[in-house]
C-alpha cells in the first residue's frame, strides 16, 4: 500500500531530552512537511523540504531540526531548546515541485508528551 | 502569505446541506483554494481543490466567484460522520514564498 507513516504514535520524553520523530513515505513525492498542532488549534508549519538535501524553515522552526538524506524520509528532531514541545506532530508529503495544484497527504501523527 | 477567514464553528442536522464560506481577500493569481477535513487525533484529509468557478467531486462541491476573494465548500446531505474540522487554505504550494497555511478551521457539528 502506498502511504505516509509516522512512528511512534505516542511518545513520552523527559525535559531536557532530544527526541526524533520518524516520517516515511512511499508515494515518490518530492516535497515533505512537518506541522505542529496544539489542542483546539490549527496546524503550524515547522519545516518543509522540496527536494533531497534541502529544507526550509516554516513559521515555528525554533527548537526543531530536520534532515532529508533520502527522498522517502524526513525525520524531525525536537530538541531541548523547544520550550513547550508537548503537541501533536503531523508529517505530510506532496507530489511535485513546480506548477499547478498540489495536494498534501498526511500521516497519522505522533503525539509527544513531555513529562 | 494569503490569509483566510472562516467561521469558528457551525452546527447542522443530518441530511442537511452545509455551506462553509472562506474569505481570502489577498489571494494571488497563482493561488489555488484547497479544503481539508480533520477528525480528532488524525491527520487532515484532502477534500477538494479549485482555482475558479465550480468544482465537484464525490464528496463536496467548491464554489469560487469570479473575483476569487472567497470560496464556499458545500457538503450535500451531511451525516454524523461529517462532524470534523474543515480547513480552507489558499496558496501555491510549489512556491516557497507562498506556502499553504492552515488557519484555525471551522468546527462542524452534525446533530441527529
Amino acid at each position: 500500500d502506498g502511504g505516509i507513516t509516522q512512528s511512534p504514535k505516542y511518545l513520552f520524553r523527559k525535559e531536557g531530552q532530544n527526541v526524533t520523530l520518524s516520517c516515511e513515505q512511499n508515494l515518490n513525492h518530492d516535497a515533505m512537511y512537518w506541522y505542529r498542532q496544539d489542542p483546539g488549534q490549527g496546524l503550524r508549519l515547522i519545516y518543509y523540504s522540496q527536494i533531497v538535501n534541502d529544507f526550509q524553515k516554516g513559521d515555528i522552526a525554533e527548537g526543531y531540526s530536520v534532515s532529508r538524506e533520502k527522498k522517502e524520509s524526513f525525520p524531525l528532531t525536537v530538541t531541548s531548546a523547544q520550550k513547550n514541545p508537548t503537541a501533536f506532530y503531523l508529517c505530510a508529503s506532496s507530489p511535485h515541485l513546480a506548477g499547478g495544484p498540489n495536494e498534501q497527504f498526511f500521516g497519522p501523527g505522533t503525539r509527544l508528551t513531555v513529562l | 502569505l494569503a490569509k483566510t477567514t472562516q467561521p469558528i464553528s457551525m452546527d447542522s442536522y443530518e441530511g442537511q446541506e452545509v455551506n462553509i464560506t472562506c474569505s481570502h481577500n489577498n489571494i494571488a493569481t497563482n493561488d489555488y483554494i484547497t479544503w481539508y477535513q480533520q477528525f480528532p487525533s488524525q491527520g487532515p484529509r484532502f477534500i477538494i481543490q479549485g482555482y475558479k468557478t465550480k468544482v465537484t467531486n464525490e464528496v463536496a462541491s467548491l464554489f469560487i466567484p469570479a473575483d476569487r476573494k472567497s470560496s464556499t465548500l458545500s457538503l450535500p446531505r451531511v451525516s454524523l460522520s461529517d462532524t470534523a474540522v474543515y480547513y480552507c487554505l489558499v496558496g501555491d504550494n510549489n512556491n516557497a514564498g507562498n506556502m499553504l497555511t492552515f488557519g484555525g478551521g471551522t468546527r462542524l457539528m452534525v446533530k441527529p
